[in-house]
């Protein structure tokens, strides 16, 4: 049982560059997250979407979009990177949005 | 603002040694979840309360939901370098939307050194 998978597992960017990070769950939950974690730092909510067909935005989400492509898939895309984008991000997934989270392994991310 | 303080922010000890890290907040929640993060891997579950008052054990851990439910308390008894990891609550409102979701808080890094 694989859970919750992300890809790819790291990745370096030139200022300006776009990329999507992936995210899929195989355990039939509705809800899913993106957070980042900045060294030293707990988790912040990116973007959130608590069942498929619906995001919403969470504390931190300038500069990035989000696409609930279907219940298994959530992905999260940065249109310009930028440095301060740097970040490890966590894909997260829960059956409901008061219910445990269960985390990918996450995408470690360095902007130059 | 942030919804759930962790204290202390960081916490380094000797193995052997005993240590309680706090989570506070003004608000009411229905329930708290403790999780783990080690290095390089995502935050894991480690125990939810939902009773005011509750306490529960994990065997060298032990949670406690305060009475109003406002916060919660996590004690390690002699502590073992496994323990080593950013500790991090996260709480779910009592009143709220359907699509009200956990808030998680500021976290407590805790080294153990052997």
């Amino acid at each position: 049982n694989a859970g919750v998978t992300q890809t790819p597992k790291f990745q370096v960017l030139k200022t300006g560059q776009s990329m999507t990070l992936q995210c899929a769950q195989d355990m039939n939950h509705n809800s899913m997250y993106w957070y980042r974690q900045d060294p030293g730092m707990g988790l912040r909510l990116i973007y959130y979407s608590a069942s498929e067909g619906t995001t919403d935005k969470g504390e931190v989400p300038n500069g990035y979009n989000v696409s609930r492509l279907n219940k298994r898939e959530f992905s999260l895309r940065l249109e310009s990177a930028a440095p301060s984008q740097t970040s490890v991000y966590f894909c997260a997934s829960s059956e409901g949005t008061k219910e445990t989270q269960y985390f990918g392994p996450g995408t470690r991310l360095l902007v130059l | 603002t942030q919804l759930l303080e962790q204290s202390p922010q960081f916490l380094s000890i000797q193995e052997g040694e005993n240590l309680t890290v706090y989570c506070n907040s003004s608000s009411v929640f229905s329930s708290l979840q403790w999780y783990r993060q080690e290095p390089g891997e995502g935050p894991v579950l480690l125990v939810t309360v939902v009773t005011g008052g509750e306490v529960k054990k994990l065997k060298r851990l032990t949670f406690q939901f305060g009475d109003a439910r406002k916060d919660s308390s996590l004690h390690i008894t002699a502590a073992q370098p496994g323990d080593t990891g950013l500790y991090l609550c996260a709480g779910a409102k009592v009143r709220g939307f359907g699509n009200e979701k956990l808030t998680f808080g500021t976290g407590t890094r805790l080294t153990i050194i052997p």
